[in-house]
């Protein structure tokens, strides 16, 4: 069975400081994975997908097949950036289901 | 377009008292999906929908019945509610396809006494 770990509960960072969230993923066929997160009194919303190889909003997401991680990385976090965060694996089966971290609660302090 | 909506938004219920959870999507969605979020855990899948009329048990399925009569509908029930359901549902919605977004609605946060 797929697994996702975040291993990191919560993170503070200060503003302006580089921020990376770790996530390792256990999974026997070729994964796909994303990054979803969750602002405060908003609805959990996708920031990007490996596919695509984008930055959204300065993250960007390396997918390592080797050491089955998918870290996300900002260089210089913003207050903007507070929200909690989950990394998501998808199964390539014909349900679509995704598999989630438990998250990590990002706070960027001032 | 008003995307994924959930009723209610909140709800506190006795031991053994039952609820339906709806959830409506009006992007033409075949794939639906409940969730609950709790501390430490993250998100897991209760049940899910791979079309009308059909559902399907996810990783946390027990004390919970799911119902998908209409393409653009999903209802979560709980037949005797237990204090150990007490979480925050999430329904989702996406089409086909392996890197298409699911699309979340706002949460129903439901507390069991």
């Amino acid at each position: 069975a797929q697994r996702v770990t975040q291993p990191e509960k919560l993170l503070s960072v200060f503003k302006g400081a580089p921020v990376e969230l770790k996530c390792n993923y256990s999974y026997s066929g070729s994964p796909e994975l994303f990054w979803y997160v969750q602002y405060s009194r908003q609805r959990l919303q996708l920031l990007l997908r490996h596919i695509s190889r984008e930055s959204i909003k300065g993250f960007t997401a390396d997918l390592n097949k080797g050491e089955t991680s998918f870290h996300l990385k900002k260089p210089f976090a913003q207050e903007e950036d507070s929200a909690m965060y989950y990394c998501a694996l998808i199964k390539r089966s014909n349900d679509y289901k995704l598999s989630f971290g438990a998250g990590t609660t990002v706070t960027v302090r001032a | 377009n008003a995307g994924v909506t959930q009723t209610p938004k909140f709800r506190v219920l006795k031991t053994g008292q039952s609820m339906t959870l709806l959830c409506a999507q009006d992007m033409n969605h075949e794939y639906m999906y409940w969730y609950r979020q709790d501390p430490g855990m993250g998100l897991r899948l209760i049940h899910y929908s791979v079309g009308e009329g059909t559902t399907a048990k996810g990783e946390v399925p027990d004390g919970y019945n799911v119902s998908r009569l209409k393409k653009q509908n999903f209802l979560l029930g709980l037949e005797s509610a237990a204090p150990s359901q007490t979480s925050v549902y999430f329904c989702a919605s996406t089409t086909a396809g392996v890197y298409n977004e699911q699309f979340f609605g706002p949460g129903t946060r439901l507390t069991v006494l």
